[in-house]
């Protein structure tokens, strides 16, 4: 089946202690993203990687890290959480950036929902 | 700069009800247009988009929407609401990855 899987789906933890929340694709797309979802505010965009080896800031970079060592993977990475981190976050994949076709989209993850106390 | 906005963060129709969830989009040019549905504990699910290949989008469960230009709007209708639908619904606006905008999404709520 054909999906964007993250891990953990939920976690509640303390300002300053690092964690990794994973994102897989079995779908061999190019194109992953990070966003955060908070109440009013819709998702923005955190990080996207265009390929392996290629990552760059969205519009909500501040605090956050990620690679992109393997096509499949794009964990999303807070060295030190603070409570304004606390949110529900997505990741995303695509096939490539062109939208032209209608079946070129973002598929999403199931979302994590990170507490940062 | 392109930018989406919806209208109404909450809206409540009753089972068999017309469903209409408002979208207004900002773009220099004619974008893609895409309506995601939520349901609780899930990622977003694309119910339709626009390429501008025709006007009138039709989706999945029975939701369409339709690109006006002059109106620079992209409304999502249900002829009739079933307890199903009840879920958060976000309108977003993009010519090409990564730059996808999405609105603050309307959370619908059908009562019985």
């Amino acid at each position: 089946e054909a999906q964007v899987t993250q891990n953990p789906r939920y976690l509640i933890t303390v300002t300053g202690k690092k964690l990794t929340v994973t994102c897989s694709q079995n779908m061999n797309h190019e194109y992953m993203s990070w966003y955060r979802q908070d109440p009013g505010l819709g998702l923005r965009q955190i990080y996207y990687s265009m390929n392996v080896e290629v990552t760059d800031k969205g519009d909500v970079p501040e605090g956050y890290k990620v690679s992109r060592k393997e096509k499949r993977n794009f964990p999303l990475i807070l060295e030190s959480p603070s409570p304004n981190q606390t949110s529900l976050y997505f990741c995303a994949s695509s096939l490539s950036t062109g939208l032209a076709s209608g079946r070129d989209t973002q598929y999403f993850g199931p979302g994590t929902r990170l507490t940062v106390l | 700069a392109q930018s989406v906005t919806q209208l109404g963060s909450h809206v409540s129709v009753s089972e068999g009800a017309l469903v209409l969830l408002r979208c207004n989009y900002s773009s220099s040019v004619p974008p893609y247009l895409f309506w995601y549905v939520q349901y609780p504990n899930q990622g977003l699910q694309l119910l339709l988009k626009y390429t501008s290949a025709a006007t009138l989008v039709k989706g999945i469960n029975g939701f369409e929407a339709e690109f006006k230009k002059s109106e620079t709007s992209f409304h999502l209708t249900k002829p009739s609401a079933h307890m199903s639908d009840a879920a958060e619904y976000f309108c977003a606006v993009s010519h090409s990855l990564p730059d996808m905008r999405f609105g603050a999404g309307t959370r619908l709520t059908v009562k019985p």
